[in-house]
């Protein structure tokens, strides 16, 4: 069964600070992983990860896939009040539009 | 363009009855897909639908759950019988389908409530 599991479950920083949320998958037949950003209802699409040790950044995001040790990190620096949200990791087989195996998520909260 | 929409929004039922939930997916998305989301989870797949091959079912809990997608465009989430444990939040995400492995956009959800 596929498994994806994120950590922290929680984070509360102040304003400035960087944070690192993690994501571990056990997969059969990885295609792609997904970071998600929730706030009210609607998971948002940031990035789509599907090679090994190549960043994709957006602003003061980032993340990066290790398909060896089968994990993913999303990093926000000079985290803001507006980044406070579930971040959801996801992870997608092979076979192209295939339903996503979610992680149960990391809620951050930033405080001004 | 417009996004996933869904509707409605929120709705709140009595156990025992059925109810209907709508997915309108992007336009020229061919893949579809529902998911489900309870107080403080993550979120749980239930039916994907692609183009018009036989939908992948494999997440419905159980045989009280059904969807139809007509025309290759909407989809109806169908719940019959509601029990409290179905209360959560139900999401729709649509996706292109091809050779590279595509992001789903999602709707804003349909929040259910059985009482």
């Amino acid at each position: 069964e596929d498994k994806v599991v994120q950590s922290p479950l929680s984070l509360v920083v102040h304003e400035g600070d960087t944070v690192t949320l993690n994501c571990s998958y056990e997969v059969t037949n990885f295609r792609s992983l997904l970071w998600y950003k929730q706030e009210k209802k609607a998971p948002t699409f940031l990035f789509m990860l599907t090679s090994s040790g190549i960043e994709k950044k957006s602003g003061r995001l980032s993340s990066i896939l290790d398909k060896k040790e089968l994990f993913s990190i999303l990093n926000i620096t000079a985290t803001q009040t507006g980044d406070s949200a579930v971040y959801l990791c996801a992870v997608g087989p092979y076979n192209a539009g295939n339903m996503l195996t979610f992680g149960g998520g990391t809620r951050l909260m930033v405080k001004p | 363009g417009a996004g996933v929409s869904q509707s409605p929004s929120n709705k709140v039922t009595e156990k025992g009855k059925d109810v209907e939930l709508r997915c309108d997916p992007i336009s020229g998305h061919t893949a579809l897909y529902w998911y489900r989301q309870s107080l403080g989870q993550g979120l749980e797949f239930l039916i994907y639908f692609q183009g018009n091959s036989a939908p992948d079912k494999s997440g419905l809990p159980s045989d009280r759950f059904s969807a139809e997608r007509t025309g290759g465009s909407v989809s109806t989430l169908t719940i019959q019988r509601t029990q409290q444990e179905d209360s959560a939040v139900y999401l729709c995400a649509s996706s292109l389908v091809g050779e590279n492995s595509y992001e789903q956009y999602f709707g804003p959800g349909t929040r259910l409530t059985v009482t």
